[in-house]
């Protein structure tokens, strides 16, 4: 079993749709998590932390379920723009050891 | 306002051949990580170094070596390319734990 799962997708949506994407951990000793955004033949780039009590950034939630060890990200009122892979990251010690998840493509169409 | 710079973007190798990647933050970061992205796969730690002067294995270290030079800068070195280190390679900086990582723009690396 991978460390780090996620859905590889791809998701294709409408413009203006709500999207979700689960992510699932096994190592519940994990401490940080993050959402990256990862556009077609660019680095990553961080998209936001995921915090125990759950955060909001502008049209972007994300969850943190510590019991169930999964993280979502929800993208609401979806754009063209939104089009990327999102990889869901768990950082265990530190920082030295970080998991990347594969990733989840999203496509949103027209 | 740079970031991370890596150096080059494309890179053709033959098999046996060796090559240094660079890599420098402007950041004032203490931490920085040379990472290989696969497709299908997630990115995988070749090395990391916690701070200036020192340097650890990641998941993947074998075939590179790295070197700390200061604070600025770090580099990977693949002694004896091999097909199998065809990859994107990404070197990344933090400022510490809960801060996220940035990284540079990526090194495209074929071996033939």
């Amino acid at each position: 079993r991978k460390e780090v799962e996620q859905d590889p997708g791809p998701f294709n949506v409408p413009e203006g749709a709500t999207v979700a994407f689960n992510c699932t951990y096994s190592n519940s000793a994990s401490q940080s998590f993050f959402w990256y955004r990862q556009d077609c033949r660019k680095e990553p780039k961080l998209l936001m932390s995921v915090y125990s009590s759950g955060n909001e950034d502008g049209r972007f939630t994300a969850q943190l379920n510590r019991a169930s060890q999964y993280i979502s990200l929800l993208i609401r009122d979806s754009k063209l723009s939104d089009s990327a892979t999102y990889l869901c990251v768990v950082d265990y010690t530190g920082g030295f050891k970080t998991i990347f998840g594969a990733g989840t493509r999203l496509f949103v169409k027209a | 306002n740079a970031g991370v710079t890596q150096t080059p973007k494309f890179q053709v190798l033959k098999t046996g051949q060796s090559m240094t990647l660079q890599c420098a933050q402007d950041m004032n970061h203490n931490s920085m990580y040379w990472y290989r992205q696969d497709p299908g796969m997630g990115l995988r730690l070749i090395y990391y170094s916690a701070s200036e002067g020192t340097t650890d294995k990641g998941e993947v270290p074998n075939g590179y070596n790295v070197s700390r030079l200061n604070k600025r800068e770090f580099s990977l070195r693949l002694e004896s390319a091999a097909p199998s280190q065809t990859s994107v390679y990404f070197c990344a900086s933090t400022e510490g734990q809960n801060y996220g990582y940035t990284f540079g723009s990526g090194t495209r690396l074929t071996v033939v």
